[in-house]
């Protein structure tokens, strides 16, 4: 099925440990997100790729590195991971310009990350 | 970040009846776009309804609509004939220009049999 592919679903942790979480999608699209999801708090972006070849940061950034590999893969990087990075993890992709840009994104299923 | 607030945390509603989810966001734009999503137990979210804010008509789809007011900066949500199968949270959201979406802290919606 078309869509965006996140993996794994859910991830244990030790306090200190890296991983990587990884995101594709097979849409064509330009523009890829990496959101998280804490309760209360609604998604907060990390960081995203407007297009290949380019990231930026978003709102919550600290602790977090990105790699978009090329137009369909992006990967979001814990190097030592806090007990204040459990949450959900949601990848997400879009079109980025003409009007499809205004149908908002498509999600993956999301990643559950506990970190101990 | 633009701030789009949802201030009503949990909802329920009879299976059947009508709910109304409030949310308001702020912004000095004029050009910009507004979603709710649906996120079911099954944690994927799910696209329910947009709008274009320089469109004055209020965008419905089937038992969805909403109530645009640009003025107020508000943009309300409407389930009629509520089902089991809307029992989720739902965001509301906010895209401008920069094709970043930002959220609210969503709302939590259970349908009661």
């Amino acid at each position: 099925n078309a869509g965006v592919t996140q993996t794994p679903k859910f991830q244990v942790l030790k306090t200190g440990q890296s991983m990587t979480l990884q995101c594709a999608q097979d849409m064509n699209h330009n523009s890829m997100y990496w959101y998280r999801q804490d309760p209360g708090m609604g998604l907060r972006l990390i960081y995203y790729s407007a297009s290949e070849g380019t990231t930026d940061k978003g709102e919550v950034p600290n602790g977090y590195n990105v790699s978009r590999l090329n137009k369909r893969e992006f990967s979001l990087r814990l190097e030592s991971a806090a007990p204040s990075q459990t949450s959900v993890y949601f990848c997400a992709s879009s079109v980025r310009g003409g009007w499809l840009a205004n149908y908002g994104y498509t999600f993956g299923s999301g990643t559950r990350l506990t970190v101990v | 970040a633009q701030t789009v607030t949802q201030s009503q945390p949990e909802m329920s509603v009879q299976e059947a009846e009508t709910v109304t989810l409030s949310c308001t966001y702020d912004t000095s734009e004029s050009n910009y776009y507004l979603f709710w999503y649906k996120q079911p137990p099954s944690r994927q979210m799910i696209l329910v309804i947009r709008q274009e804010a320089y469109k004055q008509q209020n965008a419905t789809e089937n038992r969805f609509s909403v109530n645009f007011q640009k003025a107020a900066k508000s943009f309300s949500l409407k389930i009629s004939d509520s089902q089991l199968g809307d029992t989720a949270m739902y965001f509301c959201a906010f895209m401008m220009n920069d094709y970043k979406l930002s959220f609210g802290a969503g709302t939590t919606v259970t349908v009661r049999a």
